[in-house]
């Protein structure tokens, strides 16, 4: 199947800064990405979808100027976690579709703020 | 998208099948069954999807009812790397608009 890969897998960062996260389809061009949140014991939540080359469409709750997300390249995805806070810590999953049936996969970023 | 319903938690002895119902009561003609699974502390993983037909891979089957309001996931032959959450969704096609809804999903434990 299709691989996904995100950098970093894992992120400490102090409050207030900015983080960025890195998602990259590796052997297929996604029209598009998306950008999901899971926190400890919970399902996983879609914070935006993002087509190459537009703004991305945020879910209903998500600032979009806390959480910016740039999708530069068929293959390339950033979320940027500006001045993160500690509840802002969570799991950060990306997946990413062909426009085909099935969605794949990151394996997911934990970011900690301390 | 439909709203779906799975058990909270299952338990299943390595080498059985598990059988993994979801109810999905409200699905629309053009909404599909998804099947994915998480393993702990992992991204989801795709299992299989179907629409109307029952499907069959390497790694599970789908059985959809006749009218579509139920399905139930078959894992033939489980071990204990199957451990994880997963999760019964329907959704529309393909396309931007076609987003994935997670529920709780059902935590399956595989034991000895």
């Amino acid at each position: 199947g299709a691989v996904v890969s995100q950098h970093p897998s894992r992120v400490i960062c102090k409050s207030g800064t900015s983080v960025k996260i890195e998602c990259r389809s590796l052997d297929f061009q996604a029209t598009t990405m998306f950008w999901y949140r899971q926190f400890p014991k919970q399902s996983l939540m879609l914070m935006a979808t993002s087509n190459e080359g537009s703004k991305a469409t945020y879910e209903q709750g998500v600032e979009k100027d806390k959480f910016l997300i740039n999708h530069a390249s068929l293959t390339l995805s950033t979320l940027t976690v500006t001045s993160a806070h500690p509840e802002d810590s969570s799991f950060y999953i990306c997946s990413a579709e062909t426009g085909m049936v099935e969605q794949y996969f990151g394996p997911g970023t934990r970011l900690t703020v301390t | 998208d439909a709203k779906t319903t799975q058990p909270t938690s299952m338990d299943c002895a390595e080498g059985r099948a598990a059988n993994l119902p979801c109810n999905h009561s409200t699905i629309s003609g053009n909404e599909y069954v998804y099947w994915y699974r998480q393993i702990h502390s992992q991204g989801p993983q795709y299992i299989i999807h179907g629409l109307k037909n029952n499907e069959t891979n390497e790694m599970a089957s789908l059985i959809i009812t006749e009218d579509r309001k139920s399905s139930t996931l078959i894992l033939p032959h489980a071990t204990l790397r199957d451990t994880a959450v997963y999760y019964c969704i329907v959704r529309r096609g393909t396309g931007t608009a076609s987003k994935l809804t997670f529920g709780t999903g059902t935590r399956l434990q595989v034991t000895l």
